[in-house]
């Protein structure tokens, strides 16, 4: 069974498009992530959630904005994509703050047209 | 200032022998935890290994071991005996405290690694 998954695996779409990502994890984890690889593989956190609440948000522009309907659950919207979104997007999930793993879904290689 | 220190861009190493691949870190927390993690080219992060802060012991994972000092504040992986499907990029990450009970990993920028047959 996978812990993380993430969906889709790949998505192409054309500037100014809004596009979704999802983000689901079945390990009873209570915190949530997103993180984003640019081309040069640096990976870098844009969002935290727990227990369904908003814990971090990076710099991030609010074309981005994260929905968490429970704990499971930590999804993407980006509205009016622009060529700079282009990048791979990870989701990720830990427990709390003494959690001693934290684990990836498989990443979102978002392509902006 | 980078948290998380990843010297290596690149290394080369000849199957079957051990390697080192260095992450030094830099925080005032007393209370953290480092991570290695695995990126094949298929693009997958895979968890390998963790060392808390207060571990006494370096942890190991089969082949994968932490060469943990905290006065240094280093965390290196090691590997024995590299096998070909060990090429990857490999990140050093470091747990922190992001407030509300909750966390972070903030990571290196990365080392690949070749295994060479």
């Amino acid at each position: 069974d996978t812990a993380v998954s993430q969906t889709p695996k790949y998505l192409v779409t054309q500037m100014g498009n809004d596009k979704s990502i999802k983000c689901e994890q079945n390990l009873g984890h209570d915190t949530m992530y997103w993180y984003k690889q640019d081309s040069k593989k640096f990976l870098k956190i844009m969002f935290s959630y727990n227990n369904k609440e908003l814990i971090i948000n990076e710099t991030v522009p609010n074309r981005f904005s994260p929905k968490s309907p429970d704990k499971a659950h930590l999804n993407l919207h980006i509205n009016s994509l622009e060529l700079g979104d282009s990048a791979v997007y990870f989701c990720a999930s830990s427990h709390g703050i003494f959690g001693t793993e934290a684990f990836f879904g498989q990443g979102t290689r978002l392509t902006v047209v | 200032a980078q948290k998380i220190t990843q010297t290596q861009p690149g290394m080369f190493v000849q199957e079957k022998e051990a390697v080192t691949l260095d992450c030094t870190y830099d925080t005032s927390d007393q209370s953290y935890g480092l991570f290695w993690y695995k990126q094949p080219s298929s693009g997958e992060m895979i968890f390998l290994i963790y060392q808390g802060s207060y571990d006494e012991q370096n942890a190991t994972e089969g082949r994968y071991s932490l060469n943990f000092q905290k006065a240094r504040k280093s965390a290196n992986l090691v590997i024995s005996a590299s096998q070909l499907g060990d090429s990857a990029m490999y990140f050093c990450a470091m747990r922190e405290p992001s407030g509300a009970g909750s966390y972070q990993l903030t990571f290196g920028k990365g080392t690949k690694l070749s295994v060479i047959p």
